[in-house]
């Protein structure tokens, strides 16, 4: 159980393009699920926390207009990256609560997205 | 922002051997969570420490909870190479259980054969 999918796994894009990423929870809902990104050799960094049914809450520094959140359904949240540069390129990572199963703030994570733009 | 500070960094040891990892704050978090991270993938959650003093084991890694909620610790018995990783803590970025989470900087772990 608790699985967390992500799509694409890997993309490359031209600068200034944007580029849409699925995030999905498998055999659990979903009402809130976090996306994260991390650099090589670096830790995950919150970047927003994604709401079914409203709007996305985001972290300091993170512009909202250029990751574009969309939690449309209780098991799929998309992150659109705007206009991306080069200095977008990065592994980006959701994850997901499963309030059923108990447990106290335990997200399961995607896969990963890597995005390089060129 | 409460921060995790994880020790050390790197590891590299011998199969067979002992390590422990550290992940400590100045703050309190309600919970803990250490997940393990393999390259090009997303961390898998290993464990959740919610008490004070709580140990929990799971087969030859056991998690310790500090008395007083502000660190933890991993160790593993017998290291082997599928051992290899790295090894993250997390907690409530806020302290409470509804946000997202704050990362220790990870420690990389290799066990040589």
């Amino acid at each position: 159980g608790a699985v967390v999918s992500q799509h694409p796994s890997w993309v490359i894009c031209k600068s200034g393009t944007s580029v849409k990423i699925e995030c999905r929870s498998l055999d659990f809902q979903a009402t809130t699920m976090f996306w994260y990104r991390q650099f090589p050799k670096q830790s995950l960094m919150l970047m927003a926390t994604s709401n079914e049914g409203s709007k996305a809450t985001y972290e300091q520094g993170v512009e909202k207009d250029k990751f574009l959140i969309n939690h449309a359904s209780l098991t799929l949240s998309t992150l659109t990256v705007t206009s991306a540069h080069p200095e977008d390129s990065s592994f980006y990572i959701c994850s997901a609560r499963d309030l059923t199963g108990g447990s106290y703030n335990e997200q399961f994570f995607g896969p990963g997205t890597r995005l390089t733009v060129l | 922002t409460q921060l995790l500070e994880q020790s050390p960094q790197f590891l590299s040891i011998q199969e067979g051997e002992n390590l422990t990892v550290y992940c400590n704050s100045s703050s309190v978090f309600s919970s803990l969570q250490w997940y393990r991270q393999e390259p090009g993938e997303g961390p898998v959650l290993l464990v959740t420490v919610v008490t004070g003093g709580e140990v929990k084991k799971l087969k030859r890694l056991t998690f310790q909870f500090g008395d007083a909620r502000k660190d933890s610790s991993l160790h593993i018995t017998a290291a082997q190479p599928g051992d290899t990783g790295l090894y993250l803590c997390a907690g409530p970025l806020d302290g409470g259980g509804a946000d997202g989470l704050t990362f220790g900087k990870g420690t990389h772990l290799i066990i040589q054969p």
